[in-house]
């Protein structure tokens, strides 16, 4: 099965840049890389998804390695209310995600 | 409201007693998934219908776990015969033709 890895956990300083890598080795050439993030008590929030380039969209950006077997999500200026968990998911399978604590 | 809807909120239940949820999805999306998550986990998925045919199930969705969608709108998941170890999160999600999924706010059980 496809499988993603995540650093547990990240801090960011408010009005930076946040930079959430994650590892999918395994994924297959047909396969999409998708980001959601879940602030507590909350369901599963879709943040963006690309296959081989790069994306963009109005919460965030998607840069994917040549090889595909790594991205990062690029939140560009982190607000307080960015904080929460980021689950970078290939083939329907969530790893444990990235804790991002965004601090004043 | 016309987010996707999940009813109850919360449950509680005696271990060996029969559960079950709804999910309504969004007005037209044809999609459907189930998912589980337990405390400091991510959602594991669990299974999948396109309109009312049940396309995928995980290995996790054990013989006690059923899932139904008749016509295509509304779901449900069922859990006879509950274990401490199904106590979870359970949320559903659903989505049109485009990868982004719509999760609902999910239900809680606790099985005693």
């Amino acid at each position: 099965d496809a499988k993603t890895t995540q650093p547990p956990s990240m801090d960011c300083a408010e009005g930076r840049a946040a930079n959430l890598p994650c590892n999918h080795s395994t994924i297959s050439g047909n396969e999409y890389v998708y980001w959601y993030r879940q602030i507590h008590s909350q369901g599963p929030q879709y943040i963006i998804h690309g296959l081989k380039n790069n994306e963009t969209n109005e919460m965030a950006s998607l840069i994917i390695t040549e090889d595909r077997k790594s991205s990062t999500l690029i939140l560009p200026h982190a607000t307080l209310r960015d904080t929460a968990v980021y689950y970078c998911i290939v083939k329907l399978i969530f790893g444990q995600g990235t804790t991002l604590q965004v601090k004043p | 409201d016309t987010g996707v809807s999940q009813d109850p909120r919360h449950k509680i239940t005696k271990r060996g007693q029969n559960v079950t949820f709804r999910c309504d999805p969004i007005s037209e999306h044809n999609r459907l998934y189930w998912y589980r998550q337990t405390l400091g986990q991510g959602p594991e998925f669990l299974t999948y219908f396109q309109n009312e045919a049940q396309l995928e199930k995980s290995r996790l969705l054990s013989d006690r776990f059923s899932a139904e969608r008749p016509k295509g709108s509304f779901s449900t998941l069922e859990i006879q015969r509950t274990e401490q170890g199904d106590s979870a999160m359970y949320l559903c999600a659903s989505s049109q033709l485009a990868p982004e999924q719509f999760f609902g706010p999910g239900t809680r059980l606790t099985v005693l």
